[in-house]
């Protein structure tokens, strides 16, 4: 069993609506959680951390269920310029990120 | 936040050559990672690069094959040794700071 996995979609969204998709990861202990945008051909960068009480940072919403160990990003709104490949991350001893292999959203007019 | 500069962006090489890529950053960092994207897949940790110390490799990842400098807190190299077209990728280096972490922009690699 992978330590992050993800579905690797594509989720096709029309521009406008609301996507969501999960992430589960293995290592009970982890800590810290972070999702990531990779834009294609391009390096992977903060979209924003999870925190255990979930958070919200624009139209984006990040969720943690410890129990079940999935973190979850709900994007409203869609925007043509979300598309890319989101990355949940699990932050390990050592500031050691693991990284599931991505999803991919695709937002069409 | 971090500026990391990485050389070069990609590369053509011939199998058997080597290729060594560099980091660097405008902030002195303690630590720094070394990962791998091959094509279609999701980023995977090389080695941990602390400056003073050896390089800690994870599992299938050795230094033969991969051998890293750190030579102080803003600069590090990775090396692509005896290269086969199995190690076609994006070679990405990492810091974290300030909780979070940066990467840098990579090297795109392709062995022929």
């Amino acid at each position: 069993r992978k330590e992050v996995e993800q579905d690797p979609g594509p989720f096709n969204v029309p521009e406008g609506a609301t996507v969501a998709f999960n992430c589960t990861y293995s290592n009970s202990a982890s800590q810290s959680f972070f999702w990531y945008r990779q834009d294609c051909r391009k390096e992977p960068k903060l979209l924003m951390s999870v925190y255990s009480s979930g958070n919200e940072d624009g139209r984006f919403t990040a969720q943690l269920n410890r129990a079940s160990q999935y973190i979850s990003l709900l994007i409203r709104d869609s925007k043509l310029s979300d598309s890319a490949t989101y990355l949940c991350v699990v932050e390990g001893a050592g500031n050691k990120l693991t990284f599931g292999g991505g999803t991919r959203v695709l937002v069409k007019p | 936040s971090a500026v990391i500069s990485q050389k070069p962006s990609r590369d053509i090489c011939q199998r058997g050559t080597s290729l060594t890529i560099q980091c660097q950053v405008d902030s002195q960092v303690t630590m720094m990672f070394w990962y791998r994207q091959q094509p279609g897949q999701s980023l995977t940790l090389i080695a941990t690069a602390n400056q003073g110390s050896e390089a800690t490799y994870e599992s299938g990842f050795v230094i033969d094959k991969f051998p890293i400098s750190r030579p102080n807190l803003t600069f590090s190299t990775l090396t692509v040794s005896n290269m086969s077209p199995e190690d076609s990728s994006i070679y990405l280096c990492s810091v974290p700071l300030g909780g979070q972490t940066f990467f840098g922009q990579g090297t795109r690699l392709t062995v022929v």
